[in-house]
């Protein structure tokens, strides 16, 4: 079972530009998430998706958008990149909220310059 | 700003050790979580402790929460030079959707 799969796994973009990161999943997970992290600063939420056809902010929403496609894909998108958002990006499934364990993809590694 | 706060930030240990970490909260929670995080990959589930348990065990993992102090303790026995990664506590506040993470401890098991 491939889990969670994210892509691109790298990616540098110039300030101003635009990309949309791609994330699946195969376990029929309702919810969804997509998490940054910066060196010690541990994961932060940039949004969440409770259930299919719902997207919720989280922490650090400011400068990204997102899209719950399906039960399998949620994607973020970044409308015009800036250096602040130069870090790793994890998505993340899960079965329900309340605490369920979280399920997370390899990351992609973001630069921007 | 962050809910878990993990301590120490780095441990390196000899194998065969226990290696202990520390996650300490600020509000009140449904359930606890430790995470693994092996270099350049996402982070992998441990184990969850729910708010009206005291200790829970997985294998050579021991986890025990007190929320009178508003902490928890990670505690691997016997511990291998595969061990090494990074340790993340998180929180879930109020049973939604939005678990919060700490900084992470990262531990150096020397073969």
């Amino acid at each position: 079972n491939a889990g969670v799969t994210q892509t691109p796994k790298f990616q540098v973009l110039k300030t101003g530009q635009s990309m949309t990161l791609q994330c699946a999943q195969d376990m029929n997970h309702n919810s969804m998430y997509w998490y940054r992290q910066d060196p010690g600063m541990g994961l932060r939420l940039i949004y969440y998706s409770a259930s299919e056809g719902t997207t919720d902010k989280g922490e650090v929403p400011n400068g990204y958008n997102v899209s719950r496609l399906n039960k399998r894909e949620f994607s973020l998108r970044l409308e015009s990149a800036a250096p602040s958002q130069t870090s790793v990006y994890f998505c993340a499934s899960s079965e329900g909220g309340g605490g369920s364990p979280l399920h997370f993809g390899n990351g992609t590694r973001l630069t921007v310059t | 700003s962050q809910q878990g706060e993990e301590d120490p930030q780095a441990l390196s240990i000899q194998e065969g050790e226990n290696a202990t970490m520390n996650c300490s909260y600020k509000t009140s929670i449904n359930n606890l979580q430790w995470y693994r995080q092996n270099s350049g990959r996402g982070l992998v589930h441990l184990i969850l402790i729910r708010s009206n348990e005291r200790e829970k065990h997985s294998g050579r993992l021991r986890v025990t929460l007190d929320t009178s102090k508003k902490s928890s303790s990670l505690l691997i026995t016997a511990s291998r030079a595969a061990d090494t990664a990074s340790y993340f506590c998180a929180t879930d506040v109020s049973g939604g959707f939005k678990t919060i993470f700490g900084a992470g401890t990262r531990l150096f098991v020397k073969a």
